[in-house]
């Protein structure tokens, strides 16, 4: 079965510096893309960085970026630089093509002044 | 940019009603999904859909639960007879293709409360 694991409930990080979220998965397949999202107080689902399980450099969307080590399973997220703007809970999502989504349990992220 | 809409934002009904939520995909995706969100829990799948047809449901998508497209825009999440633990938000995504920039992209969501 497919499974992901977000191991960190809840972080907290001081404005402007970086933080950290872990996740890890488990698959049999080796072309997945991983993901992810966050959600903010209104509930919506936002991306914010995507992996595509063949390539071997990791993505970077401005501020976010992830550490993909595909033969460990774990895909987490760096934040720098972080605003009060990135108070949200972050999912962590693993899909094989065009299939479902399977999400983590989240880590809600507070970003203090 | 294209996005999904969906509607209602907020939906009250009384235990045992049917309810229809509305979603709106982007309109060059082929691919359909419903997602479900406990306040303060995962967001879980409930069905995926493609060509017409179902393609993939969950243990949660029961015989309350039915999808269909019916005008080819707008696709619809049906429960037949609400229950109290059907309060959730629920979400509609969408995808395009298989490959690279495969991705789902979400509405904005729909809250359905039942009492």
């Amino acid at each position: 079965a497919q499974t992901v694991t977000q191991s960190q409930p809840e972080m907290s990080v001081q404005e402007a510096e970086t933080v950290t979220l872990s996740c890890t998965y488990d698959t049999s397949e080796n072309n997945y893309y991983l993901f992810w999202y966050k959600q903010p107080p209104s509930r919506q689902m936002i991306l914010v960085i995507r992996q595509e399980a063949y390539k071997q450099q990791n993505a970077t969307e401005n501020r976010f970026s992830v550490n993909f080590q595909k033969a460990a399973k774990s895909f987490s997220l760096k934040i720098s630089d972080s605003q009060l703007g990135d108070t949200a809970m972050y999912f962590c999502a693993f899909m094989v093509n065009t299939d479902k989504l399977i999400f983590g349990t989240g880590t809600r992220l507070q970003v203090f002044p | 940019e294209p996005e999904v809409t969906q509607t209602p934002s907020h939906q009250v009904t009384q235990m045992g009603q049917e309810v229809i939520l509305r979603c709106v995909p982007i309109s060059n995706h082929l691919y359909f999904y419903w997602y479900r969100q406990i306040l303060g829990q995962k967001v879980e799948f409930l069905v995926s859909f493609y060509n017409n047809e179902i393609s993939e449901k969950s243990e949660i998508f029961d015989d309350q639960f039915s999808v269909e497209r019916p005008d080819g825009s707008n696709f619809t999440l049906k429960i037949r007879s609400t229950k109290l633990e059907d309060s959730a938000m629920y979400f509609c995504a969408s995808n395009s293709r298989t490959g690279p920039n495969t991705e789902a992209f979400f509405g904005q969501g729909t809250r359905l409360t039942v009492v």
